[in-house]
Parts: structure tokens; sequence; C-alpha cells
């Protein structure tokens, strides 16, 4: 059973500071997606990553593959305010998405 | 465009009763996909659609669970006999093609059973 753990859970960063979001899973898989979710709201695809090494830059945030370790990484540059949000990252299997359990963000002033 | 509509965004219902939750995927997609989210957590595949096809439905919990499609388009989740363990947000999602596009996710029906 495919498995998908996120951590930190919970990140309280403040504004202009870096950090990573870590996504491990349990068994292969050549589909890894980030996703945003603001509260009360749906989630908003981020990333595609489809590849061994894929590497995805949109504005501040940055996601990367390695399906040899199963690990997918979020990288937060010079984080702001409007980057408060829960990030969740899903692997596929098979016609399914299986999701962590989210690393929700705050970053402050 | 448009993206994926769902209806009702609310719905309150006594345990026992049934309820129906509608699902309007992006025109034209093929797949369309039913999540559960409890509160807090990460969505959880309930069942997933290729045209009418229902090709999977291995996450739906129970048998009071049905989902159905019938001509391709829109989608309804039907819950029988509601309990309060159902209580969560649905999530419908399309993609355009194959199982392997991203999925567009719906805003959800938050179902609260009293």
């Amino acid at each position: 059973e495919l498995k998908v753990e996120q951590n930190p859970l919970f990140l309280s960063m403040q504004e202009g500071k870096n950090y990573t979001i870590y996504c491990n899973y349990s068994t292969t898989s050549d589909r890894l997606y980030w996703y945003r979710q603001d509260p009360g709201k749906s989630l908003e695809s981020l990333f595609v990553l489809l590849s061994n090494g894929a590497v995805k830059q949109e504005g501040r945030l940055m996601a990367s593959l390695d399906t040899k370790a199963r690990l997918s990484t979020l990288h937060i540059t010079a984080a702001v305010h409007d980057l408060s949000a829960t990030y969740f990252c899903a692997v596929g299997d098979t016609d399914k998405l299986i999701f962590g359990t989210g690393t929700r963000l705050q970053v402050f002033p | 465009g448009a993206g994926v509509s769902q209806s009702p965004r609310y719905k309150v219902a006594k345990r026992g009763q049934d309820v129906a939750l509608r699902c309007d995927p992006i025109s034209g997609h093929v797949s369309l996909f039913w999540y559960q989210q409890a509160l807090g957590q990460g969505p959880e595949f309930l069942t997933y659609f290729q045209n009418e096809a229902q090709l999977d439905k291995s996450g739906l919990p129970s048998d009071r669970f049905f989902a159905e499609r019938p001509e391709g388009s829109v989608s309804t989740l039907k819950i029988q006999r509601t309990q309060q363990e159902d209580s969560a947000v649905y999530l419908c999602a399309s993609s355009p093609t194959a199982n392997t596009d991203t999925q567009y996710f719906g805003p959800g029906t938050r179902l609260t059973v009293l």
C-alpha cells in the first residue's frame, strides 16, 4: 500500500526566510504533484513532476523529484505572507492520487 | 473558463438521511474523481470514472456510498443512511484525458451529519 508522508506538518516562518518541505513516499511512482489549499478553499495545482531529477519553479516556489530516494521537496525562497496556506504533495497510484497529510505554512512579518 | 463546479456547497443532514452531491467537471474532461477530505487531513480517494465507466470504486468506504456518471459528464455521489462519520468535505476533480493528467479540483461540498 502506497503511503505518503510530509514533514513538517506545521511551519511558521518569517518573511524573507527560506525553507524546504519534504515529501516521502513508500513505493515506486512516476507521478508527483504539489497542490496548495487556502482555508475553506479547494486545491490549486502547483507542480507536476513526471521524471527522476525533474525540477520546476514558479515564483518563490521550486519543486524537485528524486524517484530513487522516493522523495520530493518543495523549496520556498524569501517567503512572503501570500504564501501562507496548506501544501499537499500527492503521488500517482494507478488511477488515483494518494495525498500526504499536508504542511500548514504560516508566514509572519 | 469555467472550472469544476459542485453543488450544494454546504449540506446539513440528519443521521439516517440520504444525500446527493453533484459535480460538473470541466467541459470535455474525460476523467472524473471523487475524494473525501476530513478536517485537517489530505483528500482520500473514493472513486474514478473514465467517461461513463466507473473504473475504480475501491475507495468507497461502504455500500452506503454510490456514484454515477451516466452520460459521461455530470456526476452524482450519493450517500444513503448518513452517519456522523460521513461528515467531511467531498471534493470532485476532473482531468482532460488519461488518469495521469493533472487533476483540477472543484470547491467541494461540506457535509455535516448531525
